[in-house]
């Protein structure tokens, strides 16, 4: 079974802090996502990985930079937090087959409250 | 812009009854639709899949149609279980190469016992 394990289920930080938030899968997938969900808007991608030291934008990347050193863990980083990144972050992962039939496993979230 | 809809927000049906979940979407080019359902507290789990060459996809319970030149996508749950009481989620592949997707806004599904 795929394991996307990500370091925290719940964090509060404060205003203008710098948050890691670390996501880690065990199935050698080459793909690697972030999103954020909140009520009424879905899953909003931010940034995903679609190899080692690649990144792209998603829809939402204001705010936030990524990280990917290592093919098994992806890490979102919040620059300078605002309020407004108050949500729940989810990591995903895939493999890269080619083809699109390869479902997105997601970790379980991380609830981030910035005060 | 939303490519991916979902316009209802809840549903709310009885037990053994069918649930039926719908999704609209604007690009033509999507080659994948998916859906997941997610549980308060948990990640997305994958529910079932369908290509776009394909009008219909059944795994147990779970029945997914697509109806390409209405750009609509549904999910039917026969027979409902309160257990399927989730937000469900429809997503198109955007990308096959990076396994890009995009998400609808979910639906509450309760099934009343």
């Amino acid at each position: 079974d795929v394991k996307v394990t990500q370091s925290s289920r719940y964090l509060v930080k404060r205003t203008g802090e710098k948050v890691f938030l670390e996501c880690v899968q065990d199935m050698d997938h080459e793909n690697m996502f972030w999103y954020r969900q909140d009520p009424g808007l879905g899953l909003r991608l931010i940034y995903f990985s679609y190899d080692v030291k690649m990144k792209e934008k998603g829809d939402i990347p204001e705010g936030y930079s990524v990280s990917r050193e290592k093919k098994e863990r992806f890490s979102l980083i919040l620059e300078s937090a605002s309020t407004n990144q108050t949500s729940m972050y989810l990591c995903a992962s895939s493999k890269h087959t080619g083809g699109s039939d390869q479902p997105q496993h997601f970790g379980d979230g991380t609830r981030l409250s910035i005060l | 812009d939303q490519q991916v809809k979902q316009n209802s927000p809840s549903l709310s049906v009885q037990e053994g009854r069918i649930s039926i979940l719908n999704c609209d979407y604007t690009n033509s080019m999507f080659d994948y639709f998916l859906w997941y359902k997610k549980y308060p507290a948990e990640g997305p789990t994958f529910l079932i899949s369908i290509s776009s060459i394909k009008d219909k996809n059944e795994d147990g319970r779970f029945t997914v149609f697509l109806n390409k030149s209405a750009k609509h996508l549904s999910l039917h749950i026969v027979p409902s279980q309160p257990g399927d009481s989730a937000v469900y989620f429809c997503a198109a592949s955007v990308n096959s190469n990076t396994g890009k997707l995009i998400f609808g806004q979910g639906t509450t599904l309760q099934v009343k016992p």
